[in-house]
């Protein structure tokens, strides 16, 4: 079975400063990784995926994530935080071994503060 | 600009009554999929289609019916069986059912309390 922890339901960082929310992930084959945000009342939307090949992968808004294979993390990082990132953010893995349709599995969420 | 439509934002149900959250995409995706959301949960999948006229259930699908009779079109019931309605309801698609590499495309949700 696969599934995926986000350790910290809160992180507070002051604007400006480098931000990091954190994501580790057990599958039994090879996973796709994807950080999705969340603002009040609306639907996710996609920030970026881990498929294969470098292991920082850049996306929307100036967010990056970390793949890390022997630690199974894929920790969400931007170097410097706005206000308006401000919100609910969803990691999510794919079990890429298994047959047929493949679930994705999304984490409790963890909610982003920046602090101006 | 291409999207997922769901209706209403709010949803009121009565003990007893069944009511059908709307979901319509124009992005001409095969796969949709219907998640509940509850603070401090996560998503959890209710139930899933990868092509018209096929769904299937997902983890939590009791108390909940779906259909799939077009392929922009995937509404949810959420009958009286659903004892503990009360929720966040999320509508999505990718492309490809199959696609496991594809991002999903989500709605801007339904919020359904008891009266």
């Amino acid at each position: 079975a696969q599934s995926v922890a986000q350790p910290e339901d809160q992180v507070n960082v002051a604007e400006g400063n480098p931000l990091t929310v954190k994501c580790t992930y057990s599958v039994s084959g090879n996973p796709y990784l994807f950080w999705y945000v969340q603002y009040p009342n609306r639907g996710l939307q996609f920030l970026l995926k881990y498929i294969t090949g470098d292991n920082l992968v850049k996306g929307s808004y100036g967010f990056e994530a970390e793949f890390n294979k022997s630690q199974t993390s894929f920790h969400l990082k931007k170097p410097s935080a706005l206000v308006s990132d401000s919100a609910l953010y969803f990691c999510a893995v794919r079990d890429l071994t298994s047959g047929g349709y493949q679930k994705v599995t999304f984490g409790t969420g963890t909610k982003l503060q920046v602090i101006p | 600009d291409g999207g997922i439509t769901q209706s209403p934002k709010y949803l009121f149900r009565k003990e007893g009554q069944n009511v059908t959250l709307s979901c319509e995409q124009n992005l001409n995706h095969d796969a949709m999929y219907w998640y509940r959301q509850d603070p401090g949960q996560g998503l959890r999948l209710i139930y899933y289609s990868q092509i018209v006229n096929d769904f299937q259930k997902g983890d939590i699908a009791e108390g909940y019916s779906v259909s799939r009779e077009k392929k922009e079109s995937f509404p949810l019931t959420v009958t009286s069986a659903q004892k503990n309605p009360t929720a966040f309801y999320l509508c999505a698609s990718t492309q490809d059912g199959q696609g496991a590499s594809q991002p999903q495309h989500f709605g801007d949700g339904t919020r359904l309390s008891i009266l």
